[in-house]
């Protein structure tokens, strides 16, 4: 089965900074790979997501970028704000199929 | 509208006890899912409901465990005799068929002591 890892487990950064959570995943067939931001307390929320046949892509302050051919993909942050401190879980599944495979997770902090 | 819904949002329970773990999904939706998150792990999955269809419970870690869906909506997790390694938080998520986002519960933390 597909197996994810995810790095770094914890990241700190001063706000205004950037942060950069990357992702490896085990099965070249994978095609779908979405983000989700999970708040103290709360259930896991995708905040983006791609697809193999693009390269990047970018919402406001977030982005993300997939390199097949390496089997990696990864969030971008710009500008960090307080209120981007949150667990971080990237995951992978062939399009279409309800079975996601989630990394362990990155707890970001952002220092005011 | 409203999201889904876990209850309880905790559990406190002894080593050997058997819990049930409800989920309510959004209205309208036929996926459901089930996820156990361990501390500092990701999230494991369980079993996933489709409609009528019969379900993938391929992720249930032993016949301890087992879950049933009512109606197509709201669903039950039972942990039978559980144990300690049972404690984690519990998430449920749901969507359409056509839908790749999975929208998540609050999650049931269960401590097995």
């Amino acid at each position: 089965g597909e197996n994810v890892e995810q790095h770094p487990s914890t990241l700190s950064v001063q706000e205004g900074d950037s942060a950069v959570i990357k992702c490896t995943y085990s099965d070249s067939a994978s095609n779908y790979f979405p983000w989700y931001k999970q708040e103290l307390g709360k259930g896991p929320q995708l905040i983006i997501d791609i697809r193999s046949n693009v390269g990047e892509k970018k919402d406001q302050r977030i982005a993300v970028t997939l390199n097949k051919t390496a089997k990696h993909f990864s969030l971008h942050i710009t500008e960090t704000q307080p209120e981007d401190s949150a667990v971080y879980f990237c995951a992978a599944s062939l399009l279409g199929d309800y079975k996601l495979s989630f990394g362990a997770g990155t707890t970001v902090t952002v220092r005011a | 509208g409203a999201g889904v819904s876990q209850s309880p949002s905790n559990k406190v329970t002894e080593k050997g006890k058997d819990v049930e773990l409800r989920c309510d999904p959004i209205s309208g939706h036929t996926a459901l899912y089930w996820y156990r998150q361990s501390l500092g792990q990701g999230l494991e999955f369980l079993i996933y409901f489709q409609g009528n269809s019969a379900p993938d419970k391929s992720g249930l870690p032993s016949d301890r465990f087992s879950a049933e869906r009512t109606g197509g909506s709201v669903s039950t997790l039972t942990i039978q005799r559980t144990q300690q390694e049972d404690s984690a938080v519990y998430l449920c998520a749901s969507n359409m068929r056509s839908q790749e986002t999975q929208y998540f519960g609050p999650g049931t933390r269960l401590l097995v002591l």
